[in-house]
């Protein structure tokens, strides 16, 4: 079966604080996996790629097969990071199969 | 360089009407994609489209249909509105790639029945 999992519907911290937003997958294949965020009045786009092994604002995300995991790291939260943060699992013809979504707010 | 276009953004239906979601891409894109998404859930594949004259079933297909006549327009169709029906629908597309590209999203439909 296909499934991403994010354990946390809300996620509450302060400023500088460090980030972990949690993803597990379930998946037969090699998986790709992809964070995407929505920020307040925005559409949701794309914010990082495990195939891309960078660092988008200061976010990054390793895929660990061990663990079925790809949790989405910041070393220092920042207010502008407050928004609603998917983690999804591409499938054939590049299908999304979604987590339920980590809302995700900084306080000052 | 407008992306993915959606309208329209908000509608209410009465049970039993029917209507049109349209979604459009400028980016040539192949592949497009409609999801559904109800409150505290993921968003759920609806229908698909790897391109012009070819569409299959999501993980959610029953009450919708699809066409794909062009490669910019994707338009899902609701034929009896039904209240499970409710959600938030985007639009998706993305270009095929020797790895899984990005989905490129609209902006979304809020659609009430009622």
């Amino acid at each position: 079966a296909q499934r991403v999992t994010q354990p946390e519907k809300l996620l509450s911290v302060f400023k500088g604080a460090p980030v972990e937003l949690k993803c597990n997958y379930s998946y037969s294949g090699s998986p790709e996996l992809f964070w995407y965020v929505q920020y307040s009045r925005q559409r949701l786009q794309l914010l990082l790629r495990h195939i891309s092994r960078e660092s988008i604002k200061g976010f990054t995300a390793d895929l660990n097969k061990g663990e079925t995991s790809f949790h989405l790291k910041k070393p220092f939260a920042q207010e502008e990071d407050s928004a609603m943060y998917y983690c999804a699992l591409s499938v054939g013809f590049q299908k999304l199969v979604f987590g339920t979504g980590t809302r995700f707010l900084v306080s000052p | 360089n407008a992306g993915v276009t959606q309208t329209p953004k908000f509608r209410i239906l009465k049970i039993g009407q029917s209507m049109t979601l349209q979604c459009t891409q400028d980016m040539n894109h192949n592949y497009m994609y409609w999801y559904r998404q109800d409150p505290g859930m993921g968003l759920k594949l609806i229908y698909y489209s790897v391109g012009a004259g070819i569409t299959d079933k999501g993980e959610v297909p029953n009450g919708y249909n699809v066409s794909r006549s062009t490669t910019e327009d994707f338009p899902l169709r609701l034929e009896l509105a039904a209240p499970s029906q409710t959600s938030v629908y985007f639009c998706a597309s993305s270009y095929p790639g020797r790895h899984n590209q990005p989905q490129h999203f609209g902006d979304g439909t809020r659609l009430s029945i009622l």
